[in-house]
């Protein structure tokens, strides 16, 4: 089975910090994303990486940033973490870009104070 | 763009009641379309898809045809479970876009014993 983890299931931080997400998959997928899920919004895309180093800005890149420096990894960093980035992340992966399906993690509860 | 409408919830059904959720799409070409469940605290897992007209996906006695005439992918089931208590996502994936899957934003079902 696939697994995707992601490093914590509740997080919570200050205003102006430097806040990082981490996701590992063990299946040598290609294909890494993150998204953010809030309530009546659904969940939207904010970043996605096809292949180590490259990135993609999803629906709503601002305020994040992305590194994939191994093929397994893909961090989500706030670079100065706000109180509308209080959200549910979820870290998915895919091996087929085209068709196949994202497997998704657990997800990080994250509180900004 | 593309688009995922869903039914808006909460759907509240007795045990081994009837269900359907509603899922329409706008899309150019022809995308794969999918079905994912989110159970209270968890990550989202794949449910079912179809990734051509007239397939039918089907999963833990879930079903759903993929209608290119109605744009449609409406999830059902014949008797439901109060562990069927969860929010179903459909979504969709234009094929031979990198990545990103478009998703509605969530039915939320509670099934009463």
């Amino acid at each position: 089975d696939v697994k995707v983890t992601q490093s914590s299931r509740y997080l919570v931080k200050r205003t102006g910090e430097k806040v990082f997400l981490e996701c590992v998959q063990d299946m040598d997928h290609e294909n890494m994303f993150w998204y953010r899920q809030d309530p009546g919004l659904g969940l939207r895309l904010i970043y996605f990486s096809y292949d180590v180093k490259m990135k993609e800005k999803g629906d709503i890149p601002e305020g994040y940033s992305v590194s994939r420096e191994k093929k397994e990894r893909f961090s989500l960093i706030l670079e100065s973490a706000s109180t509308n980035q209080t959200s549910m992340y979820l870290c998915a992966s895919s091996q087929d870009i085209d068709i196949g399906p994202q497997h998704f993690g657990d997800g990080t509860r994250l509180s900004i104070l | 763009g593309d688009s995922v409408t869903q039914m808006e919830g909460p759907v509240t059904l007795s045990e081994e009641a009837f269900l359907t959720i509603n899922c329409t799409y706008t899309a150019t070409g022809y995308p794969s379309l999918f079905w994912y469940v989110q159970y209270p605290g968890e990550g989202l897992q794949l449910l079912l898809k179809a990734t051509k007209a007239d397939d039918k996906g089907s999963n833990k006695g879930f079903e759903a045809t993929y209608r290119k005439e109605t744009t449609s992918f409406h999830l059902e089931k014949g008797s439901v479970q109060v562990s069927d208590s969860a929010v179903y996502f459909c979504a969709l994936k234009r094929r031979g876009s990198q990545g990103n899957l478009i998703f509605g934003k969530g039915t939320k079902l509670s099934v009463k014993p």
